[in-house]
This record gives C-alpha cells, structure tokens and sequence, in this order.
C-alpha cells in the first residue's frame, strides 16, 4: 500500500516546454486534488476531481490542464510553462468526507 | 467562502515547553485537519475531528464547533517538532465539499 506516489520529485524547465506530473493512488479514495505551495501563501488550490471523469478548476487553474480517467490516477500538465510556475507541487487524495488527508510527497518546479 | 486563520504564525520555544497553535473558520464546517510539514518535506496528517479532543503521543488536538475554533497542543516539545503546521477546514458532506487551508504556523524549538 503505497498511498499517494507523486513523480518526478524535482523538474526544471524552460519557459515554453510542457510536461505533466504524475500522482497515482492506490486507496481508491474518489477526491483528489492538486496544489500549489509558495512562501507566505500557503496550499493554493490548482484543481481537484471528485470521481472518475469528473474535474473542477480550483482557486488558480490558469496554464494547468487536469484529467481523471480512472480513480488512481490525476496527472497534472503544465501547457506551456512559465517562470511564475516555479512552485513545489502537492498532490492529495482523500475520502469520504470525514476521512484523513493523504499527500504526494510533493515536486519541486523551477521553470527559467 | 470560509477564511481559515491560524496564529501565531510564527512561534519559537525552549525544548520541554508546552506549545499552543490555534486555527479559528468563518463557516460552519465538517471536519478540521492538522496536518504537519517539516523543513523542504512532504506533508503529514495529524488529526481529523468534527468534534471534541483526540489525542495521539504528545500531542493533543481540540475543536470547539460554536466557537468556531480548533487548537493543536504540543507537551514536552522537542526539536523534532520543529515544523511547519497547518489546518484545513473541510465544509460540506456527501460529494459536495470544500477544503480551505491556513498559512501555517511555523514552529522552532530550540535544545
């Protein structure tokens, strides 16, 4: 039982480039969800699924694009990358609503 | 939208002491979450509660629904407490809720 495994740990890009994170879970929780964490702004929501087919856009989806085509998997693409996307990543997974929080080990993002 | 506030937002102590973090919301919620970050690591879940107390180890979560109010306590802190310490407010039930996060509390405590 692995939980919630988040890859890569660290990418960096250039300004332009695409790429995708990868978070899979194997506790068939329905909710996931993806963050981002910068200094003195806390968890920011990217986007977040509540099932199998099913996404949202969260607090700040701007230049992210999120699909949920099975329940373990929620993969986030970075479409064109930008130097304001430099983060470190967070991926959690959880449910039902009562039940703990269970995050990726995170990625850290550095786009030049 | 609920404003989740913690404080202090920094906090530094002695090895021993007992620590206080506290977490107050604006809307009624579900379920409150601790969870715990140590320096460049992942994320941790302490505790989850909807009501009263729970405790594991040395540490000691509280919540007080009609006060809108949550605390983490700490006893007998140790520098491997040292970390960043954040709740989440969930609201809602059933397939229709929210998370909201606070900024965190950063805790140093000093051997």
């Amino acid at each position: 039982n692995a939980g919630v495994t988040q890859t890569p740990k660290f990418q960096v890009l250039k300004t332009g480039q695409s790429m995708t994170l990868q978070c899979a879970q194997d506790m068939n929780h329905e909710y996931m969800s993806w963050y981002r964490q910068d200094p003195g702004m806390g968890l920011r929501l990217i986007h977040y699924s509540v099932g199998a087919g099913i996404t949202d856009q969260g607090e700040v989806p701007n230049g992210y694009n999120v699909s949920r085509s099975t329940t373990e998997d929620f993969p986030l693409r970075l479409l064109s990358a930008a130097p304001s996307q430099t983060s470190v990543y967070f991926c959690a997974a959880w449910g039902p609503w009562d039940s703990p929080l269970h995050f990726g080990n995170g990625t850290r993002l550095t786009v030049t | 939208k609920n404003e989740v506030e913690q404080s202090p937002q920094n906090l530094t102590a002695q090895e021993g002491e007992f620590i206080t973090i506290n977490c107050s919301y604006s809307v009624g919620i579900s379920a409150l979450h601790w969870l715990q970050q140590h320096p460049g690591g992942g994320i941790v879940s302490l505790f989850m509660l909807s009501s009263g107390k729970k405790k594991h180890g040395r540490l000691i979560a509280t919540i007080n629904i009609q006060e809108k109010h949550s605390s983490l306590h700490i006893t007998a802190s140790h520098p491997r407490d040292s970390a960043v310490y954040i709740c989440a407010a969930t609201e809602g039930e059933g397939s229709n809720y929210k998370l909201t996060f606070g900024k965190g509390t950063l805790l140093t405590v000093n051997p």
